[in-house]
């Protein structure tokens, strides 16, 4: 168990649909990283957050959105969802402190678009 | 255009011998590379890291070596042990940023 807790476990919508992703840091983690991966593709990084702060950017599409509020943990929306937007989605979690810190991965949400 | 790849999508190796899974890369200012690895309905976790600056370092029955002239880094395992049947990625930190870039996978079985 890493610590970092994701829910829902599983999210079926239709198309043109709005759903939000949540996740939990591992306890003293200030930063937290949302990671989408397609079948038989890597991980593909979307966006970070920093005690609050939009740190760093991916390819996230402009249909995306996040957030990490106050108590640090952070929700990742995804709106006029299109069939190609399933996919696993992840929230990993660091100290954020430098960017050589291993990241603690969360299980994911597994996004079904029909 | 993918910047880290890992070129075998698969490997089976017979248990109490070598696994060597390999990564290649094309941006010659990564300095920092990891690998994780993962079980199926989990996220990935972290298994060893390496710095540019070595060539090689170890963590029990984990090697990662480092080749900077053929960018290219390997993970060895030994002795193979079937609960080492996962998907292993190797990533790449995107220098003066906090981004991973992770490679597709390599599903590595371990036949007992």
């Amino acid at each position: 168990d890493s610590g970092v807790t994701q829910t829902p476990k599983h999210l079926i919508t239709a198309t043109g649909q709005r759903v939000t992703l949540r996740c939990s840091p591992r306890s003293g983690d200030l930063s937290v990283y949302w990671y989408q991966q397609s079948l038989d593709q890597g991980l593909q990084f979307l966006i970070q957050y920093y005690n609050g702060e939009e740190r760093a950017k991916g390819n996230i599409l402009e249909r995306f959105s996040a957030q990490q509020f106050p108590d640090l943990h952070s929700e990742l929306n995804l709106s006029s969802l299109e069939l190609g937007d399933s996919a696993l989605y992840f929230c990993a979690s660091n100290m954020g402190s430098s960017s050589y810190n291993e990241q603690f991965f969360g299980p994911g949400t597994r996004l079904t678009v029909l | 255009d993918q910047q880290v790849k890992q070129n075998s999508p698969s490997l089976s190796v017979q248990e109490g011998r070598i696994s060597i899974l390999n990564c290649d890369y094309t941006n010659s200012m990564f300095d920092y590379f990891l690998w994780y690895k993962k079980y199926p309905a989990e996220g990935p976790t972290f298994l060893i890291s390496i710095s540019s600056i070595k060539d090689k370092n170890e963590d029990g029955r984990f090697t990662v070596f480092l080749n900077k002239s053929a960018k290219h880094l390997s993970l060895h395992i030994v002795p193979s042990q079937p609960g080492d049947s996962a998907v292993y990625f190797c990533a790449a930190i995107e220098p003066g940023t906090y981004k991973y870039i992770f490679g597709t996978g390599t599903r590595l079985k371990v036949l007992a």
